[in-house]
């Protein structure tokens, strides 16, 4: 089985601030993907990074990055220079691919980011 | 290419009813799933239609069922409801297709039990 765990509930931040979002992982495959979700005060899930477990290379995506370690299972996600359209609920999320048996997302508990003007 | 679209967008229920949600994913997708997102359960998977087949289903009682269209669209039937089976109903389309690649979610559908 696997699950998703996201410590941090709630975090408050004054805007231009950079915020860090923990996500730690579990599963017995090799295999897996590990992504990273947004969902404004509309409700609609807005996908924002895919990662492979075969790839542990971090990026930076304009003031989007992320910090993939398979060692500790996490997969961090970081916004820097926070703006207020930034506040949302943000959630890490895991999908192990099996024949035939689709494409199914675990989703942690969700953190909500509040950035404050 | 236009998003995922869900109708409706809310719905009122009484305890016994059923419901029946819509789905229409992104042009060109294959693959429909659905997730409940409560307060309390946060994100759960329902199931997942590929190619009017239902490949993989969650944790949830008989009461919650599905199908998909040839044209890929999707509907989600919940009968007897039960106030705990308010929620918001995401539907998310995807390729369907080789990797777990990413899910477009829509709007939602909020359903309120009373």
């Amino acid at each position: 089985a696997q699950k998703v765990t996201q410590a941090q509930t709630e975090i408050s931040v004054v805007e231009k601030e950079d915020v860090t979002l923990d996500c730690v992982y579990e599963t017995r495959d090799t295999t897996y993907y590990l992504f990273w979700y947004k969902q404004p005060p509309s409700g609609e899930l807005v996908f924002l990074i895919r990662r492979n477990s075969f790839d542990e290379q971090n990026e930076i995506s304009g003031r989007y990055s992320w910090n993939f370690q398979k060692s500790t299972s996490s997969f961090n996600f970081t916004i820097t220079a926070s703006q207020v359209v930034d506040s949302a609920v943000y959630f890490c999320a895991l999908s192990v691919p099996v024949k035939a048996a689709g494409n199914k997302l675990t989703f942690g508990g969700g953190t909500r980011v509040l950035v404050k003007p | 290419k236009a998003g995922v679209t869900q109708t409706p967008r809310y719905l009122i229920k009484t305890r016994g009813q059923q419901v029946t949600l819509s789905c229409s994913p992104i042009s060109g997708h294959r693959s429909v799933s659905w997730y409940q997102q409560t307060p309390g359960q946060g994100l759960q998977f329902l199931f997942e239609y590929f190619s009017e087949t239902q490949r993989n289903k969650g944790n949830f009682p008989g009461r919650f069922s599905g199908r998909q269209f040839s044209n890929s669209r999707s509907e989600m039937n919940v009968s007897t409801l039960e106030l705990g089976d308010s929620a918001l109903y995401l539907c998310a389309s995807s390729l369907g297709t080789g990797a777990p690649y990413e899910q477009y979610f829509g709007p939602g559908t909020r359903l309120t039990v009373t």
